[in-house]
């Protein structure tokens, strides 16, 4: 069966600092790979999705940025984090062929002092 | 109006009672939709897809669409205690490639 590591699970930054978060997906072959933002209070808003390796697509501009270095293998990374950076970070994927049914991770909390 | 809108407030529920979501969704997403529940402090996990006008049960969870009227719902049977979390609406939004989400409705089942 497939199962979606995250990590850290939460983390503490200041402002300025850089960020790296890591999303692996094992159990599966070239899945699709997202990346979503939970905000307090809002709804989920997707960040970057990616079909293959090198191949990432951004939904909003922002300070932050997305690779696929490998196959099952999705990182989110910012050079300078933002206050409005702080959210719950969820990586997801999904079947080539059933893109629309989304499985995510158990999540990343970030809080940006 | 947004693509999927969930516009009820906290539904609270006794256990043992039917707990009703409903999802509304304009003509800009397809007809693939889906059921996320979400415990507090967690992420949201599938329990529901639905693509077909009807009915669609899986244990005490049932999924309505109704085409016609363009609403999706969620109905939970037997509520239960575990019942108690977020469930956030999905569609498919084709034109843009992407999940479209609700906003999500807090279901409280009270023991």
């Amino acid at each position: 069966s497939q199962t979606i590591h995250q990590w850290p699970a939460t983390l503490v930054q200041p402002v300025g600092s850089p960020l790296s978060l890591e999303c692996t997906v094992e159990g599966t072959s070239n899945p699709n790979l997202y990346w979503y933002r939970q905000a307090a209070g809002r709804g989920l808003q997707l960040l970057f999705y990616s079909i293959g390796i090198d191949q990432i697509s951004s939904e909003v501009p922002q300070n932050l940025s997305a690779s696929r270095p490998q196959d099952r293998q999705f990182i989110l990374s910012s050079k300078k984090l933002l206050l409005s950076d702080s959210g719950f970070y969820l990586c997801a994927w999904s079947d080539r062929r059933m893109q629309e049914t989304q499985y995510f991770g158990p999540g990343t909390r970030l809080l940006v002092l | 109006q947004k693509e999927v809108e969930q516009n009820s407030g906290p539904l609270s529920v006794p256990e043992g009672a039917i707990a009703s979501l409903n999802c509304t969704y304009s003509d800009r997403v397809s007809q693939s939709f889906f059921w996320y529940r979400q415990y507090s402090g967690k992420s949201p996990e599938l329990i529901m897809s639905i693509y077909s006008n009807g009915d669609k049960e899986d244990g005490r969870f049932t999924a309505q669409l109704n085409k016609a009227s363009q609403y999706v719902s969620l109905l939970i049977r037997d509520s239960q205690p575990s019942d108690s979390a977020t469930y956030l609406c999905a569609a498919w939004d084709y034109g843009n490639n992407r999940l479209a989400f609700g906003k999500g409705n807090q279901v409280v089942v009270i023991p």
